[in-house]
């Protein structure tokens, strides 16, 4: 999607590690959600952001979108084999919904 | 239990078939979506359909079609004309718009054309 850039495409981190995926936008974002797959799967919601500066976390995982609410970034913290799968960010833009290309994560034991 | 469901999960067509992926939800959500996933490019959006009866081209709709007939159904249609249709297959569905409500999405489909 030329709408949202996602960084990186992939990242490769040993278990136990912090990371960070990027989500950016050159327009304002008005609802900017993570999702996480599997490989072959459907996708999972993980959480939506809506007001700038909002940061939202769910066990070890936290979201922020910032200030101008053109970029939302998925902090990953101890990070564990569970956690690994591709993330997409999605976000409205008129009536539908486009996506990131995705960041692809693995993580090592 | 609610959710939404597509079958089949695995589906291999030869060139020049057309082929339909079903796509049910039991969510009572208005809008449903059809996307499409090549490894690398994330999701691109084929058809979607904010109401019974009524859908809108997406991004790449050439050589698919839909139907929206009942409010829980939302059948897609790969046709002969679709070059390149190997891929796999995602349906969504919201509330109502994006905006404010996340899309559940089903299991997917992966298309295989021999």
């Amino acid at each position: 999607s030329q709408e949202l850039e996602q960084s990186p495409q992939s990242l490769i981190v040993q278990e136990g590690k912090n990371l960070t995926i990027n989500c950016t936008s050159s327009k304002t974002l008005y609802g900017l959600y993570w999702y996480k797959q599997k490989y072959g799967e459907g996708l999972i919601f993980l959480m939506m952001l809506q007001k700038g500066g909002e940061e939202k976390s769910h066990e070890k995982i936290t979201a922020k979108l910032d200030e101008k609410k053109q970029q939302s970034s998925l902090h990953i913290t101890a990070s564990q084999p569970s956690h690994a799968g591709i993330y997409l960010c999605g976000a409205a833009f008129n009536n539908d919904m486009r996506f990131g290309a995705g960041t692809r994560l693995t993580v090592k034991p | 239990d609610g959710g939404i469901t597509q079958s089949p999960k695995y589906l291999f067509r030869k060139e020049g078939q057309n082929v339909t992926l079903s796509c049910e939800q039991n969510l009572n959500h208005d809008a449903m979506y059809w996307y499409r996933q090549d490894p690398g490019q994330g999701l691109r959006l084929i058809y979607y359909s904010q109401i019974v009866n009524d859908f809108q081209k997406g991004d790449i709709a050439e050589g698919y079609s839909v139907s929206r007939e009942k409010k829980e159904s939302f059948p897609l249609t790969v046709t002969s004309a679709q070059k390149n249709p190997t891929a796999f297959y995602l349906c969504a569905s919201s509330i109502y718009s994006p905006q404010h409500n996340e899309q559940f999405f089903g299991p997917g489909t992966r298309l295989t054309v021999l």
